[in-house]
């Protein structure tokens, strides 16, 4: 298994800023994905963020409003950029240790913008 | 497109019932099948996954091909079972795609 860190764990955001969410895993990881789930509604994948290269996004989810880095295999942030109330979520960072396919969460950063 | 659709938003049970919660996939291969589950204020964790064929606090769950269905059943629901669940999918390595999840309640 992997324990993962995210930070911050909950914030209160300003309409029109930025926030960024960092991910810290106890050990290198093959995959790294980050998901939101919004109020009452199940998970959605934003992105894998991949070592060394550009983020692979998913359909609706673009690098302007989701920038993501991922620098080594221990760690990856995601910011949400230009927040709006729409915005308010919980982001959760996940990874894959490769080893059955499974995957391991984090526990969330709650925002929510005003 | 791979898919997960789980029917039920809110399932009630009492203390003691058996409890079955459908999942149903649409995918192209061999599937891999998990069930998550995130109790009150904790994170997201795994409960079970097909290719294990074990039983994890008393849940079970049999994939089915020709059903297209990985359900997740117990034969006795106890409180501490009141849950979000939500089934996926292994999607070709790639990622996983999760299901709309179940909110179990189990009443006392």
């Amino acid at each position: 298994s992997a324990v993962i860190s995210q930070k911050p764990s909950r914030d209160i955001c300003q309409r029109g800023t930025s926030l960024t969410i960092q991910c810290q895993v106890d050990s290198q990881v093959t995959m790294m994905f980050w998901y939101r789930q919004q109020p009452g509604q199940s998970l959605t994948l934003i992105a894998t963020a991949n070592q060394g290269s550009e983020a692979t996004y998913e359909s609706g989810f673009v690098i302007d409003k989701f920038p993501i880095s991922r620098p080594n295999l221990t760690f990856s942030t995601l910011t949400v950029s230009n927040m709006s109330p729409e915005d308010s979520s919980i982001y959760l960072c996940s990874v894959s240790t490769g080893s059955g396919n499974t995957i391991y969460f984090g526990e969330g950063s709650w925002l929510t913008v005003v | 497109a791979q898919r997960v659709t789980q029917p039920e938003k809110l399932l009630s049970v009492f203390k003691g019932a058996p409890v079955e919660l459908k999942c149903n996939y649409s995918y192209s291969g061999s599937p891999e099948l998990f069930w998550y589950v995130q109790y009150s204020r904790q994170r997201l964790q795994l409960l079970l996954r097909h290719i294990s064929r074990e039983s994890i606090k008393g849940f079970t769950a049999d994939l089915n091909k020709g059903e297209t269905s990985f359900h997740l059943k117990k034969p006795f629901a106890q409180e501490e079972d009141s849950a979000m669940y939500y089934c996926a999918l292994d999607n070709y390595g790639q990622n996983f795609v999760f299901g709309p999840g179940t909110r179990l309640s189990v009443l006392p």
